[in-house]
């Protein structure tokens, strides 16, 4: 069965960093594609940040420059580093798989 | 960045209705466009790819249409499982992007 399983989400000051996993099973992470997307309290979907199966990444360009995207093969599992975060980063983080599987969302809050 | 309009942004409507939902596109995207619904505090849910094929598990009363600029998802028989909010999305570029959403409320 495909699951994704979200963590590391949590309250963060501004300009400070974290990172979310999103643990796969039940498939191989590096031969998918694999994107996060996040939702704002009571907003829509924002695409966040992609990586293909080859390895190529893309970001929005909200986060060009301060996200990046990983993914480490062994733990089968996807990666977010959010650096330099602002209050306007606050939301529910999902990762998907090839936008069929989602995970259920981890809360990433920036505020002093 | 191409950037994705839907209209309405609510919709009223009852139990048996017909629902269409439109998204308009900046730029051709030609058919890659999908249509995802959300329910509050649940992850969005595909239902459209390549702007008319069904996904596995959707039932057949959702169907998509159009290509390059416009397009349009269609509920044929509004059920009480279908109110939700429902989003397009192009993935024609490597910069995806969302349109703002349509709520389905009941009327």
């Amino acid at each position: 069965e495909v699951q994704l399983v979200e963590s590391g989400g949590g309250l963060i000051q501004p300009g400070g960093s974290l990172r979310l996993s999103c643990a796969a099973s039940g498939f191989t992470v590096s031969s998918n594609y694999m994107s996060w997307v996040r939702q704002a309290p009571g907003k829509g979907l924002e695409w966040v940040s992609v990586i293909y199966s080859g390895g190529s990444t893309y970001y929005a360009d909200s986060v060009k420059g301060r996200f990046t995207i990983s993914r480490d093969n062994y733990k089968n599992t996807l990666y977010l580093q959010m650096n330099s975060l602002r209050a306007e980063d606050t939301a529910v983080y999902y990762c998907a798989r090839e936008s069929v599987w989602w995970g259920q969302g981890t809360l990433v809050t920036v505020s002093s | 960045d191409i950037q994705m309009t839907q209209s309405p942004s609510t919709l009223s409507a009852s139990v048996g209705d017909r629902v269409t939902i439109t998204c308009r596109a900046s730029q051709s995207i030609s058919s890659w466009l999908a249509w995802y619904q959300q329910k509050p505090g649940k992850a969005p849910k595909l239902l459209i790819y390549k702007a008319s094929s069904l996904q596995s598990g959707v039932p057949s009363r959702f169907s998509g249409s159009g290509s390059e600029t416009e397009f349009t998802l269609t509920i044929s028989s509004l059920q009480p499982d279908d109110f939700a909010t429902y989003y397009c999305q192009q993935y024609n570029t490597y910069s995806q992007t969302f349109g703002q959403g349509t709520k389905v409320e009941i009327k």
